[in-house]
């Protein structure tokens, strides 16, 4: 079983649509990240989070540790939001991540 | 601004062949990470090092090695290329968790192509 359980892998959504990716992970952990990667190109931190809910424009990240959860959410998408979302849980007592294998979102104008 | 800067973006070789990636940080980061990138596989962790002198196996590191001789640096070094290293590599470098410098931040890639 992986640590990380990514939920979609795949997503199409049109303009405008409220998207939300999902992650689970079984390991302790003392933070986790949401990161980006544009086709082709390089990969991005949009949050680290260690508790309750963080914001950046349009997007939304939320963490529940108890259960081990996290959702990152995007309101009113955009073409350029297409990409693969990846999780990245930060095990505990240690500077490694553990990465999901990604949610690849396209958007549709 | 600090940056991680990864060299070469592309590279071709040949099978056999000793290849290095140059991969620099100016973050002052003590922590420093390699990873290839598979369709199908995600990001795995190769080396790592969490200071100067300091090197540490990751999941996939047979036929890889690395040297932390100062704190900005961490060249990955494929001892004799094989097709199945064919891969993107990037590199990765954070301060310590709950330091002031923590915040992973990731070089722009190497593609390298091994034939």
């Amino acid at each position: 079983k992986n640590e990380v359980e990514q939920s979609p892998q795949n997503l199409t959504a049109q303009e405008g649509e409220f998207i939300t990716i999902n992650c689970s992970y079984s390991v302790g952990i003392s933070a986790l990240h949401w990161l980006q990667q544009h086709p082709g190109g390089g990969i991005v931190s949009l949050f680290m989070l260690s508790s309750g809910k963080k914001k950046h424009g349009r997007l939304i990240a939320t963490i529940n540790i108890q259960e081990k959860h996290s959702s990152l959410h995007i309101t009113a998408s955009h073409p350029r939001d297409s990409a693969v979302y990846i999780c990245a849980p930060h095990a505990y007592n240690t500077d490694k991540l553990i990465f999901g294998t990604g949610t690849r979102l396209q958007v549709f104008p | 601004d600090a940056e991680i800067t990864q060299s070469p973006r592309h590279k071709i070789t040949e099978t056999g062949r000793q290849v290095t990636l140059a991969c620099h940080q100016t973050w002052n980061h003590n922590n420093m990470f390699w990873y290839r990138q598979d369709l199908g596989h995600g990001l795995r962790l190769i080396h790592y090092s969490y200071g100067v002198h300091d090197t540490n196996k990751g999941e996939v590191s047979d036929g890889y090695s690395v040297s932390r001789s100062n704190t900005e640096d961490l060249p990955l070094t494929l001892e004799s290329a094989a097709s199945s290293q064919t891969s993107v590599y990037f590199c990765a470098s954070t301060g310590q968790v709950k330091a002031l410098n923590y915040g992973y931040t990731f070089g722009s890639g190497t593609r390298l192509t091994v034939v």
